[in-house]
């Protein structure tokens, strides 16, 4: 069973940094695009950005490329969203997605951040 | 970017309805292979995120017949028949032709 489970989230003073985990199981993680998407209070889906399934090429929001930053662990079946001088805008759940070009077909339950101080 | 509107925040149905949900996208969705990269997804209090259509009709594995994606160029529409209890969440469409890729607002579907 494909599996993606977030972790890292909670409440954060703005400015602050904060780097969230995704952990994948039940297919080849290396195979895979991923994708970072957040959803707000509201219920707003916002898409973050993408990471090659090797992790050579990434691709951003271009309101949010200058602080958040998406890595990945292969041997880890690990995905990672570095959040840098968070906002209270940044208060949100954020979710991690397996990728392909047209569907993003597995998704974790979402770690919630909250920016607050 | 390309802007999705999903005018419908809420759409009030009664179990065995069949309902429709638009999504409008601000240019075409139609790539040069010929298809469409529009998605739609299902959000379940509780439940993880599931997609349920993608290139704008094609069904995701294990996603009941009911479900059916339709439409072209930038208008597009996921149709539910025979409307089950389970259905009543939140819809989402989703463009991945060009970045950043953009969401549309939702619609919830309520029950009547």
């Amino acid at each position: 069973e494909v599996q993606l489970v977030e972790s890292g989230g909670g409440l954060v003073k703005p400015g602050a940094s904060l780097k969230l985990s995704c952990v994948a199981s039940g297919f080849t993680f290396s195979d895979y695009w991923m994708s970072w998407v957040r959803q707000t209070p509201g219920k707003t889906m916002e898409w973050i950005g993408d990471i090659k399934y090797d992790g050579s090429y990434t691709n951003y929001a271009p309101s949010l490329k200058n602080r958040f930053t998406i890595s990945r662990d292969n041997a880890k079946s690990t995905l990672y969203l570095q959040m840098s001088n968070v906002r209270s805008e940044d208060t949100a759940t954020y979710y991690c997605t397996s990728y392909d070009s047209y569907v993003m077909d597995a998704w974790g339950q979402g770690a919630s951040v909250t920016v607050s101080s | 970017q390309i802007m999705l509107t999903q005018q419908a925040e809420s759409l009030w149905i009664s179990p065995g309805e069949r309902v429709s949900i638009t999504c409008r996208a601000s240019q075409s969705l139609l790539y040069t292979d010929g298809k469409h990269y529009l998605s739609w997804y299902q959000q379940r209090p509780g439940q993880t995120t599931k997609a349920l259509i993608y290139h704008a009709s094609v069904r995701t594995d294990g996603v009941p017949t009911r479900f059916i994606g339709s439409g072209s160029g930038t208008e597009f529409t996921l149709s539910i028949e025979h409307v089950q209890p389970e259905d009543f969440a939140i819809y989402y469409c989703l463009q991945t032709l060009k970045s950043p890729y953009t969401f549309g607002a939702g619609t919830k579907l309520e029950l009547k």
